[in-house]
C-alpha cells in the first residue's frame, strides 16, 4: 500500500513570496490532515477535512494560509505571503475515517524555508 | 485540549526494555489513548493506542492504568532503530484536537 505523498520535500522562498505543498492520501482515505511543525515542537494541527468539507480549521492563520481538498481526494496547502516565522515542517496525514479510534499514517512533510 | 505530561528525554541501553510514562489527568471516559512516535527528519508513525484495556502489537505494548490517568508505553526490546521523539496523545471527538505536545525524546546507548 502506498503510503502519504507530500511535494515538493524542501522549498526555500523569500518572505512575502507565495508558496504551495501538495499532498496525496492514501487511498480510500476519507480524512486529511495539515499540521505544520516549528523545529523543536511537536506538529500542531491546521486544518482537518474529511472528503471534501472542512472539519476543523481553527487553528489555520486565514489570512494567509488556505488548504483546499477538491474531488476528496489530492490537497493543497498555500501560503501566501509567508513571513519568517512560518519557516517550519509542512506535514499531511490521512486516515480511514475521523473517529477517535483511527490511526493517521504521516507523509515525509515539505521543509520550508522563508528568508 | 486535551493534555498530557511527559518526561522531556530518556535513555535506554540496546536491548533492554524500556517503559515510557505519560500523564494524563484529565482524560474523561471516551478518550482514546494514542501513541506515536518520529525518527528524525521523518513525519510521525502510529505507534499503538488504546481505551481501556492494555493492548499489545508487533512494535509495542500499551499498558493504561486502572484510572486512566497514566499510561505506559513498552518497547520490550530497544534497537537503535527506536531512538525517536515519542508522543503521547488523547484524542476525543469534542474539539477533535490532536495534541501533539513536546513528547519524550528517546535515546538507545549500543
Amino acid at each position: 500500500e502506498a503510503g502519504v505523498a507530500q511535494s515538493p520535500r524542501y522549498k526555500i522562498i523569500e518572505k512575502r513570496q507565495s508558496v504551495a505543498f501538495w499532498c496525496n492520501p492514501i487511498s480510500g482515505h476519507a480524512t486529511l490532515y495539515w499540521y505544520q511543525q516549528i523545529l523543536g515542537q511537536g506538529p500542531k494541527l491546521l486544518i482537518q477535512f474529511q472528503n471534501n468539507g472542512v472539519v476543523d480549521d481553527s487553528q489555520l492563520p486565514k489570512d494567509r494560509f488556505s488548504a483546499e481538498r477538491l474531488k476528496g481526494v489530492d490537497s493543497t496547502l498555500k501560503i501566501q505571503p509567508a513571513k519568517l516565522e512560518d519557516s517550519a515542517v509542512y506535514l499531511c496525514a490521512s486516515s480511514k475515517g475521523q473517529g477517535r479510534s483511527y490511526e493517521q499514517y504521516f507523509g515525509p512533510g515539505t521543509r520550508l524555508t522563508v528568508t | 485540549d486535551a493534555k498530557t505530561t511527559q518526561p522531556n528525554s530518556m535513555e535506554s541501553n540496546e536491548e533492554e526494555p524500556v517503559h515510557l510514562p505519560c500523564n494524563h489527568s484529565t482524560i474523561s471516559g471516551t478518550d482514546y489513548i494514542h501513541w506515536y512516535r518520529q525518527l528524525p527528519s521523518q513525519g510521525p508513525e502510529y505507534v499503538i493506542h488504546g481505551l481501556t484495556s492494555n493492548v499489545n502489537n508487533r512494535m509495542a505494548s500499551l499498558a493504561i492504568a486502572e484510572d486512566r490517568k497514566s499510561s505506559t508505553l513498552i518497547l520490550h526490546r530497544a534497537t537503535l532503530r527506536d531512538a525517536a521523539v515519542y508522543y503521547c496523545i488523547l484524542r476525543r471527538d469534542t474539539g477533535n484536537q490532536f495534541y501533539f505536545g513536546t513528547g519524550t525524546s528517546l535515546t538507545v546507548i549500543p
